[in-house]
């Protein structure tokens, strides 16, 4: 079954904007953690921001939060005042801590900034 | 400090060739993984240890085999390569205690099978 799912394949975004870049997953796993990774066209993994099953707060860095609601399972990523730089592909992934560690990702959403 | 190295960077290899890729670490990390990434998808874990000498399967194992003698290194061997193969390659590593424990990843290894 797929733990993690993005369902927006690619999202448009007009520069200086917010927008909300979904993801979903599924776990019986009570321990676990949420990342959100971003790959620019030059191909590295950078990492953006993480959420512990246990915070009881959102997490936020810089302008990159993180809209955690855990009853739904889902972990959106909301980016503020998006600018040309923004535009890659981002990935949704979660580390269950008691199943040995396995990270996951989801398939990705392929965000472009327009100027 | 260097973070985590792979090599080579590219690669072409014919069907039915085998290789070693290579993954090194600095960061004293613990867990370390190997992920496949096809043009335009997310990445798939092919396999992951939480420590020397012990490794488990991810999602694609198929086709691969790796190992893990120490802390720092954790090869990607691929036997008898096939055009499926044909993929970009990364090795990640984390420190889980106390922290976010986040993935920090290799460059990549492009890898194609003719």
């Amino acid at each position: 079954a797929q733990k993690i799912t993005q369902t927006q394949p690619g999202m448009f975004v007009q520069e200086k904007e917010a927008v909300t870049l979904d993801c979903t997953y599924d776990t019986s796993d009570p321990s676990y953690g949420l990342f959100w990774y971003k790959q620019p066209s030059s191909g590295e993994m950078i990492f953006l921001i993480y959420q512990g099953s246990y915070d009881q707060q959102n997490a936020t860095e810089g302008r990159y939060s993180l809209n955690f609601q855990k009853a739904r399972k889902s972990a959106n990523l909301v980016i503020s005042a998006s600018q040309l730089g923004d535009s890659a592909m981002y990935f949704c992934a979660m580390r269950e801590d008691n199943y040995g560690q396995n990270f996951v990702f989801g398939p990705g959403t392929r965000l472009s900034v327009l100027p | 400090n260097a973070g985590v190295t792979q090599t080579p960077k590219f690669r072409i290899l014919k069907i039915g060739q085998s290789m070693t890729l290579q993954c090194a670490q600095d960061m004293n990390h613990n867990y370390m993984y190997w992920y496949r990434q096809d043009p335009g998808m997310g990445l798939k874990l092919i396999y992951y240890s939480v420590g020397a000498g012990i490794t488990d399967k991810g999602e694609v194992p198929n086709g691969y085999n790796v190992s893990r003698s120490t802390t720092e290194d954790f090869p990607l061997r691929l036997e008898l390569a096939a055009p499926s193969q044909t993929s970009v390659y990364f090795c990640a590593s984390s420190y889980h205690v106390g922290g976010a424990g986040e993935l920090f990843f290799g460059e990549g290894s492009r890898l194609t099978v003719l």
